[in-house]
């Protein structure tokens, strides 16, 4: 079945630790996205890439990176985590071509102690 | 830039009264807009999109939506409210300027009283 995924659900973890964030989707989709909505808030895209090898950051500045080395496949990065990074991160393809409806995945929690 | 603005925050209603969620949009072309769900703890689902043509869009689980050019709106409506809508609602537009990216509105949470 087409999905896309995002793992871990929720992540709990102490202050300087690196952490990675799963996303992979099975639609074969070229555009993938990296959002951030903290609780009760709308979403603020943080990173994208419309293709292999092709990532941009978003209109939100952060501190994580992602890389895009297989279409189906974009981890987000965060080298030294900070309490300032707790918030949930959303994970979205859409395809190619005008019509940018995106799907999401369950997104991941982050709390940063 | 583009910008998205639902005016209401929260909004409480009766189950099986009507909803209406406002949303409004500032591009000076006609957009792409579209209505999405979330659940608590879940990721957005599509309720409904508008990319051109009729003015009124249906879309799932019973909502429909409208667009306005005049008044630069796409309100989201539905006719008879289930305890199961209760969620957060955003509204979203995308431009060819911005490269299809979508921005969000801040949301609508509703909640429903038996």
């Amino acid at each position: 079945e087409a999905d896309i995924y995002q793992t871990p659900r929720y992540l709990v973890i102490g202050t300087g630790k690196k952490i990675t964030l799963e996303c992979s989707q099975t639609m074969g989709h070229d555009k993938m996205y990296w959002y951030q909505q903290d609780p009760g808030m709308e979403l603020h895209l943080i990173h994208y890439s419309y293709g292999v090898n092709s990532t941009e950051k978003g209109d939100l500045s952060s501190e994580s990176t992602v890389s895009r080395i297989r279409t189906e496949h974009f981890p987000l990065t965060l080298e030294s985590a900070r309490p300032s990074h707790t918030s949930q991160y959303l994970c979205a393809s859409s395809e190619q071509g005008p019509y940018n409806e995106q799907f999401f995945g369950p997104g991941t929690r982050l709390t940063v102690l | 830039a583009q910008s998205v603005t639902q005016p209401d925050i929260h909004i409480t209603v009766s189950e099986g009264a009507s909803l209406e969620l406002r949303c409004n949009y500032s591009y000076g072309a006609t957009p792409y807009l579209f209505w999405y769900v979330q659940s608590p703890g879940q990721g957005l689902q599509l309720l409904l999109k508008y990319f051109s043509g009729d003015t009124l869009v249906q879309g799932i689980k019973g909502f429909e939506a409208e667009f306005k050019r005049s008044q630069s709106s796409f309100n989201l409506r539905k006719p008879s409210v289930h305890w199961s809508d209760a969620a957060e609602y955003f509204c979203a537009v995308a431009t060819k300027a911005a490269g299809n990216k979508l921005t969000f509105g801040g949301g609508t949470r509703v909640l429903v009283k038996p």
